[in-house]
This record gives C-alpha cells, sequence and structure tokens, in this order.
C-alpha cells in the first residue's frame, strides 16, 4: 500500500509559540491532502483540505488562521500550528489521496502537546 | 447532511468466530466506500475498498456493498485478539473530496 510519512511523531510546546508538521507522500503523487484532528476517544475531524498549488479549504469553525497549510509539491504538504494553546494540544493526522483512486492514505499522526 | 453510521458497538466475539461490522450511508449517489481500522493511539489504517455491488474478499476479511439498501458491511473470519481496534466506514460521496467517515465500531477479540 502506499506510504504517508510524518514528521515529528510528537512534539512538546509552550504555549504561544508555532509548530510546524510535516506531511509526505512517498511512493506516489497525491494530488489532495488532508488534515485531521483527534481528540482522546473521539472521532476524527476533518480540518483542512488541500491541492497542490493551491490554497487549502477549511472546514467550519477551523482558523485558517490559526491553522496554517501549505501543499507546496505533490508529496509535502505543511501545518503549522500558530500561537498555540494547551486546548490545541490534539493528535494531528494527515491523509494523501493519489489522483487515480479516491483511497485516502494516513500518516502515523502527530500528538502535539501545548505546556 | 451526508452520513455515514456506524453502531459504536463495542462488538465482543470470541477468537476465532466471525465479526460482523456495518455501515450505513445517507448519499445515495455514493461510489467508493472503504474500511479503516484503528488501533488505539494510531492513526486509521485502509483495510478495504470496495466499489460494487457484491462481495470482496482479502484474506481473512470480506466487504459487503449493497447501494440499494446504502449499506456496507465488513466480515472479519477466525477473529484474533490483535483484530481489537475501531472499525471506521468510510464514504466518498459524489462530487466530493473528503471521505465522510462513521464514527466507528469498536471491536473487542476474546481469547
Amino acid at each position: 500500500g502506499a506510504v504517508v510519512s510524518q514528521h515529528p511523531s510528537w512534539v512538546i510546546c509552550k504555549s504561544g509559540t508555532s509548530v510546524k508538521i510535516e506531511c509526505r507522500s512517498l511512493d506516489f503523487q497525491a494530488t489532495t491532502m488532508f488534515w485531521y484532528r483527534q481528540f482522546p476517544k473521539q472521532s476524527l475531524m476533518l480540518m483542512a483540505t488541500s491541492n497542490e498549488g493551491s490554497k487549502a479549504t477549511y472546514e467550519q469553525g477551523v482558523e485558517k488562521d490559526k491553522f496554517l497549510i501549505n501543499h507546496a509539491s505533490l508529496t509535502l504538504s505543511t501545518l503549522t500550528v500558530t500561537s498555540a494553546h494547551p486546548e490545541d494540544s490534539s493528535f494531528y493526522i494527515c491523509s494523501a489521496r493519489s489522483g487515480f483512486t479516491y483511497e485516502q492514505y494516513f500518516g502515523p499522526g502527530t500528538r502535539l502537546t501545548v505546556t | 447532511q451526508k452520513e455515514v453510521e456506524q453502531n459504536s458497538g463495542p462488538l465482543s466475539v470470541p477468537e476465532g468466530a466471525i465479526a460482523s461490522l456495518n455501515c450505513t450511508y445517507s448519499d445515495r449517489g455514493s461510489q467508493s466506500f472503504f474500511w479503516y481500522r484503528q488501533y488505539s493511539g494510531k492513526s486509521p489504517e485502509l483495510i478495504m475498498s470496495i466499489y460494487s455491488n457484491g462481495d470482496k474478499e482479502d484474506g481473512r476479511f470480506t466487504a459487503q456493498l449493497n447501494k440499494a439498501s446504502q449499506y456496507v458491511s465488513l466480515l472479519i473470519r477466525d477473529s484474533q485478539p490483535s483484530d481489537s481496534a475501531t472499525y471506521l466506514c468510510a464514504v466518498n460521496p459524489p462530487a466530493g473530496t473528503a471521505l465522510i467517515f462513521g464514527k466507528g465500531t469498536t471491536l473487542s477479540v476474546s481469547s
């Protein structure tokens, strides 16, 4: 199956700082990438959809100025959490989809803790 | 509103039994259907895709699709304790970009 990597796998940062998470599709070109957030024992929540070279489309209620998404190439998307606060602590997961199927492949996730 | 419904469970089966997981979806025009497995603390893993009516088998897993009834199921034969996880049903709606996920069914296989 297709492989998606994410870096870092976990990060601890102080309140008010910014954190960047990278998502890479390793063996296919991802025309579309997705960012999800998941709180403990809760469902996946889609945050935004990004297409290579285009601005991301954010879901209702997700602050686009706080969660900056860049999809610079067909294999790389980044999520930057700006001015992080403790309530941003969560499990952030990216997924990627090739242009040929609708299958979405997930990265291993990044666990963010804001102190 | 497009919806994907799953019984949250937990569904408990003994080792070696067949586990049956069910999912219904609201958008009749949906064309692509997926099952993901998510272990606690991990990200989802794609285990089955199905696009046409009928059954699709892959090892111990069988996905079943009935578009007329808007129903998708996943059968796990010879269930193992390692199958204990949350199973997410996902549907790609027509003209949609992101998959719509159900809330998942928690499966517990006891040895």
